[in-house]
C-alpha cells in the first residue's frame, strides 16, 4: 500500500512567519499535487508537480517535487491568516487516474 | 459554472437506515470520483467512474455501499444498512479529459449515523 506521510501533523504559527510542510513516500511517483482544504469545504486545488527536482510559485507558496519523485515540500513565506486550512499533498503513479492522498497538515495562522 | 453539486449536505440517521448521497459532477466531465474524508484515515477513494462506467469499486468498503452513474449529470452513493463507522464526510469530485486535469470537489456531505 502506497503511503504518503505530511509532517508536520499540526502548525500553529503568527502572522509572518515563513513554514514548511513535507509530504513524503518510499514510492515513486508521476505527479503531485497539493491542495488546500477549509472548514465545511472540499479540497481546492493549489498546483500539480510533475518533474523531479520541479519548482513551483504561487504568491507566497513555494512547490518542490524531489528529484526522485518520493517527496515534497510546500513553503508558505510570511503566512497570513488567510493560509489557515488544511493542506494535503496527494500524488500518483504513472497511467493511473487514481491519487492517494497524505495524512495532511492542519495550519493555524494567529492574527 | 456552479461546480460540482452535492446533496444534502448533511444527513444525520439512525443505525440499519438506508442512506442516498447524490452528486452532480461539473459539465462536461467525464470522470467522477467518490471520497470519504474521516481524521482516522484522512482522505479515501471510494470509487471511481469513466464516462459513466465503474472502472474501479476496490475502495468501497463492503458490500453495504452502493454507487451508480445512470447519465453523466448525475450520481449517487448509498449504503445499506448504515452502521455508526460510516459516520464521515463524503465528497464528491469530477475531472475533466486528461491525466492532469483539475480534479474539481464538491462540498461533501456530513453523514452521521447515530
Amino acid at each position: 500500500t502506497q503511503l504518503l506521510e505530511q509532517s508536520p501533523q499540526f502548525l500553529s504559527i503568527q502572522e509572518g512567519e515563513n513554514l514548511t510542510v513535507y509530504c513524503n513516500s518510499s514510492s515513486v511517483f508521476s505527479s503531485l499535487q497539493w491542495y488546500r482544504q477549509e472548514p465545511g469545504e472540499g479540497p481546492v486545488l493549489l498546483v500539480t508537480v510533475v518533474t523531479g527536482g520541479e519548482v513551483k510559485k504561487l504568491k507566497r507558496l513555494t512547490f518542490q517535487f524531489g528529484d526522485a519523485r518520493k517527496d515534497s515540500s510546500l513553503h508558505i513565506t510570511a503566512a497570513q491568516p488567510g493560509d489557515t486550512g488544511l493542506y494535503l499533498c496527494a500524488a500518483t503513479t504513472s497511467g493511473t487516474y487514481k491519487y492517494i492522498f497524505g495524512t495532511g497538515t492542519r495550519l493555524k495562522v494567529l492574527a | 459554472d456552479a461546480g460540482v453539486i452535492q446533496s444534502p449536505r448533511h444527513e444525520v440517521t439512525e443505525m440499519g437506515q438506508e442512506v442516498t448521497l447524490r452528486c452532480k459532477p461539473i459539465s462536461g466531465h467525464n470522470s467522477l470520483f467518490w471520497y470519504r474524508q474521516t481524521m482516522m484515515r484522512g482522505l479515501e477513494l471510494l470509487i471511481y467512474f469513466n464516462n459513466n462506467v465503474p472502472i474501479d469499486d476496490s475502495g468501497m468498503p463492503e458490500d453495504r455501499f452502493s454507487a451508480k452513474m445512470p447519465n453523466a449529470s448525475f450520481s449517487t452513493l448509498k449504503i445499506q444498512p448504515s452502521e455508526p463507522r460510516d459516520s464521515a464526510v463524503y465528497f464528491c469530485a469530477s475531472r475533466g479529459t486528461g491525466s492532469l486535469e483539475t480534479q474539481y470537489f464538491g462540498p461533501g456531505t456530513r453523514l452521521l449515523v447515530l
